[in-house]
């Protein structure tokens, strides 16, 4: 099956402080890739849509100005938690579309002190 | 009601068991059902791929859809100790793999498989 990685798979920061998540469709392209955010024991909710060349769409109550999404590429999408602080810590996966369905990476672990 | 129900367990069985995970959903839209397996702390891969309804089988591995009764179905016969992950349901409207539709998730049933 296709191959979504992202980087890094863990990340420990200060509050107020910014971290960027690459998401990266290694063997093939991707013009919309998914945002998911994972808190323990509970589902996958996404957060927004990366769209290449245009401005990402985000669900209800996910604030665009903390979380910055940037489609570089037709194979990497960026999410920058800005000025994070301790409720931002979750882990966070991306998903490409691809085939018939969506391929996920292996999602980043952040924790914010 | 939620979109899409799941039991969130957990579920321990002995190995070499058949496994019953279910989901059911409320959206008449949905179209294309997947089951996806998730271990601790990596990213959900997929499983098993359904479009409407029928049955579906890949090796241990059987998915059934019940358009009727919104009600889908993942078994898994000769359960193996490897087995032990979450499973989440997730199905969509259109084809997840166009990237126009989103995955609606269930919350995920976690299973032990104890040897």
């Amino acid at each position: 099956g296709a191959v979504v990685s992202q980087h890094p798979s863990r990340v420990i920061c200060k509050s107020g402080t910014s971290v960027k998540i690459e998401c990266r469709s290694l063997d093939f392209q991707a013009t919309t890739m998914f945002w998911y955010r994972q808190f323990p024991k509970k589902s996958l909710m996404l957060m927004a849509t990366s769209n290449e060349g245009s401005k990402a769409t985000y669900e209800q109550g996910v604030e665009k100005d903390k979380f910055l999404i940037n489609h570089a590429s037709l194979t990497l999408s960026t999410l920058t938690v800005t000025s994070a602080h301790p409720e931002d810590s979750s882990f966070y996966i991306c998903s490409a579309p691809g085939g018939d369905t969506q391929y996920f990476g292996p999602g980043t672990r952040l924790t914010v002190l | 009601q939620k979109e899409v129900e799941q039991d969130p367990g957990p579920l321990s069985v002995p190995e070499g068991a058949i496994v019953s995970l279910n989901c059911t959903y409320s959206n008449s839209a949905f179209q294309y059902f997947m089951w996806y397996r998730q271990y601790s702390r990596k990213g959900p891969e997929l499983l098993m791929y359904t479009y409407s309804s029928g049955n579906k089988e890949d090796g241990r591995f059987t998915a059934q859809v019940d358009k009727s009764s919104k009600y889908i179905s993942l078994f898994i016969r000769d359960s193996q100790p490897s087995d032990s992950a979450t499973y989440l349901c997730a199905m969509s409207a259109g084809p997840p793999g166009a990237g126009s539709y989103q995955l609606t998730f269930g919350k995920g049933t976690k299973l032990s498989v104890i040897p």
